[in-house]
């Protein structure tokens, strides 16, 4: 069956350091994978897509790397900040098309320390 | 902020009791989807609508029946429901464009479910 692991149930982290969370799947074969962010009693929001033909991807402080043949994703904030600590979320999406559901990772709760 | 928004915020309900949770989006969507998250567990696919038609039901029991009247309103109608249906139920939505996978999901806060 299809299975997605992220390294940690929690990640403490200092401030200013970079954090790298990992997204680790078997037994499926992703067209493209999302990271999203999840603050308490919150839904999850979107940070970035990367596809499979991709290796890396950037937004601001946040980088994405995917690595089919290991099957990996590295999910990294760098200058980390208190504000950042979350719970960050990895889904992966099938090659369908159409209005696909996403198969989500249980998450990684980062706390970045002052 | 959110352009999903999910009412009740919070439900708490017998085991025979029958309730609905709404969800409407303002985003111009056609795409909704069900996920349900319980403690310890990834967020569950439940059901995705597309273009109002379902397209996916992801084994669900019945006890959980969706309904979809339009591309901007989405129900879940609850009935019967057991104590490990207990959770936090999101829904999102997205814009499906032919050619373009990976559309991100604009998931809404969720109504937190407590069955007794």
């Amino acid at each position: 069956s299809q299975k997605i692991e992220q390294n940690s149930e929690a990640l403490n982290i200092q401030e200013g350091k970079t954090a790298t969370l990992t997204c680790n799947y078997t037994n499926y074969s992703p067209a493209y994978l999302q990271w999203y962010r999840q603050d308490p009693g919150r839904g999850p929001v979107f940070l970035l897509l990367i596809r499979e033909n991709e290796k890396e991807k950037r937004k601001e402080r946040l980088k994405v790397t995917f690595d089919t043949t290991l099957k990996q994703s590295l999910f990294h904030i760098t200058a980390s900040q208190p504000a950042d600590s979350a719970t960050y979320l990895c889904a992966l999406g099938s090659s369908g098309g159409g209005a696909d559901g996403l198969t989500f990772g249980k998450g990684t709760h980062l706390i970045i320390q002052p | 902020e959110t352009g999903v928004t999910q009412t009740p915020r919070h439900l708490v309900m017998g085991m025979t009791n029958k309730k609905s949770l709404k969800c409407e989006q303002h985003l111009g969507h056609n795409a909704m989807y069900w996920y349900k998250q319980s403690a310890k567990k990834p967020l569950e696919l439940m059901f995705v609508y597309n273009f109002k038609e379902q397209t996916e039901n992801n084994s669900v029991p019945s006890r959980f029946s969706p309904e979809c009247p339009n591309s901007s309103h989405l129900f879940l109608h609850l009935h019967t429901l057991q104590p490990e249906d207990s959770a936090l139920y999101l829904c999102a939505s997205t814009s499906v464009a032919q050619g373009a996978r990976g559309q991100p999901q604009h998931f809404g806060d969720g109504t937190r479910l407590s069955i007794l």
